[in-house]
């Protein structure tokens, strides 16, 4: 059953806290990109990754990491200098070519 | 910078309207569009892809065009139903960089 699995769907931070978040997909895909979405937004980039080893900057990286060490896993550290980081985080990959991008279920964040 | 738009904001009608969801962009050299449903606490799903050498892609009562000269995209519903009731969100993209979001039409069909 291919896809994207995100975990966990949901997750509570500590103020002062790092928490990470899983992204994991079994489609062979070489990009993979995390979103971060508000109430009324629409989806804002945090990082993005075309190959293994190698990622990018988004509009909004502050106060996030990720590393990409397997095809396969782009998890995305949420630490403590995101200083509001209650939000909607969803995980997508895509094919070469830029054809059709797929999304994870999210996992949605709530600082405690 | 590409500026992606959708409008309107949220739309109501009863069931079996057809209705028309707009989305514009400021940058006419795209890859692609791509039009995707998003349901309450839920993923996207993806809807429908367009390719830049494209004009329009259909599935089922789904249909897309695509106008990249003016920055133009629309998603036509045909016979809308209460389960088509959801976010919808267009996103276009370039090789090479990641899909760019409007803020989405959230769509509620009454019966």
């Amino acid at each position: 059953d291919g896809g994207i699995t995100q975990s966990p769907k949901y997750l509570f931070r500590k103020e002062g806290q790092n928490v990470t978040l899983s992204c994991e997909q079994n489609l062979n895909h070489d990009a993979m990109y995390w979103y971060r979405q508000d109430p009324g937004q629409g989806l804002r980039l945090i990082y993005y990754s075309q190959i293994v080893n190698d990622f990018q900057k988004g509009d909004i990286a502050e106060g996030y990491s990720v590393s990409r060490e397997k095809k396969e896993s782009f998890p995305l550290t949420v630490t403590s200098a995101q200083k509001n980081p209650t939000a909607f985080y969803l995980c997508a990959s895509q094919p070469p070519g830029g054809t059709e991008a797929f999304f994870g279920q999210g996992t949605r964040l709530t600082v405690v | 910078k590409q500026e992606v738009t959708q409008i309107p904001a949220a739309l109501s009608v009863p069931e079996g309207e057809n209705l028309v969801l707009n989305c514009s962009f400021t940058d006419s050299a795209i890859y692609n569009l791509q039009w995707f449903r998003q349901d309450p606490g839920k993923g996207l799903t993806s809807l429908l892809l367009i390719q830049s050498s494209q004009r329009e892609q259909t599935s089922g009562r789904l249909n897309a065009s695509l106008d990249k000269s003016s920055g133009r995209s629309t998603l036509y519903i045909a016979a809308s139903q209460p389960g088509d009731s959801a976010t919808y969100l267009c996103a276009v993209g370039r090789a090479g960089t990641a899909l760019i979001f409007g803020k989405g039409t959230t769509l509620s069909v009454s019966s």
